[in-house]
């Protein structure tokens, strides 16, 4: 019962370079969303899919693209890291956008030195 | 959609009741009310959710004030366990829901 899973589960990155954070779920949802929280914050939208083939930009995008892969998989790509990225990023799901229950992943610490 | 109000840290018992209050004054007729909690270390997890009604669950109970500007989450006896950051939420689309600072349960043994 795996739910919504989070690779690397830590990363460490110098400036400029790139990486990308995969996530999937095993739950049939429709919808998937990346997050990202720094300390002491609550959770802030960077993008979200409410449906396999769309994306769209959450409160905070700038510096990160995203890719709907197929309904299971939503990618999260960082191009050239600063470390303002630093943060913890968490991958949800839910089988729709409205009035639906979010699932978690359990998060990918993102170190950019 | 709505901004929610929260205190920022409440604390309780073991084994007593909480009441953790949300203000959502602009909720709009659409709105769910959404609590998510937050243990350390750990991605948010669902707790309970409501549009007009009073809603009930095996972790929770929501009580929705009639005119819906508020709203309370009741844990019916606090464990060690439900220490943890607690999240108010409102509004129609995940899509567009913000998560505050949510509010610092402390339950003392």
């Amino acid at each position: 019962n795996a739910g919504v899973t989070q690779t690397p589960k830590f990363q460490v990155l110098k400036t400029g370079q790139s990486m990308t954070l995969q996530c999937a779920q095993d739950m049939n949802h429709n919808s998937m969303y990346w997050y990202r929280q720094d300390p002491g914050m609550g959770l802030r939208l960077i993008y979200y899919s409410a449906s396999e083939g769309t994306t769209d930009k959450g409160e905070v995008p700038n510096g990160y693209n995203v890719s709907r892969l197929n309904k299971r998989e939503f990618s999260l790509r960082l191009e050239s890291a600063a470390p303002s990225q630093t943060s913890v990023y968490f991958c949800a799901s839910s089988k729709y956008v409205l009035g639906e229950k979010l699932f978690f992943g359990s998060g990918t610490q993102l170190s950019v030195l | 959609d709505a901004k929610t109000t929260q205190p920022n840290s409440m604390e309780s018992n073991e084994e007593e009741p909480v009441h953790l209050p949300c203000n959502h004054s602009t909720i709009s007729g659409t709105d769910y009310i959404h609590w998510y909690r937050q243990l350390p270390s750990q991605g948010p997890e669902y707790v309970i959710h409501g549009l007009t009604s009073n809603v009930n669950n095996r972790m929770a109970s929501l009580a929705i004030a009639e005119d819906r500007k508020s709203s309370t989450l009741i844990l019916h006896r606090a464990t060690l366990r439900d220490a943890a950051v607690y999240y108010c939420i409102v509004g129609t689309s995940y899509g567009k829901l913000t998560f505050g600072q949510g509010t610092i349960l402390t339950v003392h043994p």
